[in-house]
């Protein structure tokens, strides 16, 4: 039973803004939305991750709305070096991380 | 550098035979786990441990086992009962047992194929 939904493939222009969407219309109130990517044959890498509200670090930015159903992860300045499967997690912080298919971004130069 | 070593990082067996997979973290964190991936999927939690000499089962845990003797160490061994596993086979770590983060640290994998 998937608590989030994700399309399956994306491309995006090198050095525009990446903006890969996530919907968790289930999701409690205790949980949180958490962002992973995963390079092609690579251990996957923790990106960001919010509540409730938006939050940004030297990766991404991610905004959450404000009845917490959906989600978006930017990255401002896509680079080839961001071509990788992105995964958008819904988790309470006594469950363990339970990883979808994600969405696989393409950066085209 | 501080970081999660997984070995090897391709390895070969023949159908029936046991093999242990190594994974060791000096970033001094407490829970450990191992994921396993197939192609075009998303990664399957085989076993976790939040603490030295304990461990639990993940969702797909039959035909695998684990210890962890050691903080910085928690070996997999994949057995001859697991039906299939030729597979990416990822450990990760946390600073506690993802209780308030969530936030893994990943190794580079290990693949394996059973011939």
């Amino acid at each position: 039973d998937a608590k989030t939904t994700q399309p399956p493939s994306m491309d995006c222009a090198e050095g525009r803004a990446a903006n890969l969407p996530c919907n968790h219309s289930t999701i409690s109130g205790n949980e949180y939305v958490y962002w992973y990517r995963q390079i092609h044959s690579q251990g996957p890498q923790y990106i960001i991750h919010g509540l409730k509200n938006n939050e940004t670090n030297e990766m991404a930015s991610l905004i959450i709305t404000e009845d917490r159903k959906s989600s978006t992860l930017i990255l401002p300045h896509a680079t080839l070096r961001d071509t990788a499967v992105y995964y958008c997690i819904v988790r309470a912080s006594y469950e363990k991380l339970t990883f979808g298919t994600g969405t696989r971004l393409t950066i085209i130069p | 550098d501080g970081g999660i070593t997984q070995s090897p990082k391709y390895l070969f067996r023949k159908e029936g035979q046991n093999v242990t997979l190594s994974c060791e973290q000096n970033l001094n964190h407490d829970a450990m786990y191992w994921y396993r991936q197939d192609p075009g999927q998303g990664l399957r939690l085989i076993y976790y441990s939040q603490i030295v000499n304990d461990f639990q089962k993940g969702d797909i845990a039959e035909g695998y086992s684990v210890s962890r003797e050691k903080k910085e160490s928690f070996p997999l061994t994949v057995t001859s009962a697991q039906k299939n596993p030729t597979a990416f086979y990822l450990c990760a770590s946390s600073v506690e047992s993802g209780r308030v983060t969530g936030e893994l640290f990943f190794g580079e994998g290990s693949r394996l194929t059973v011939l």
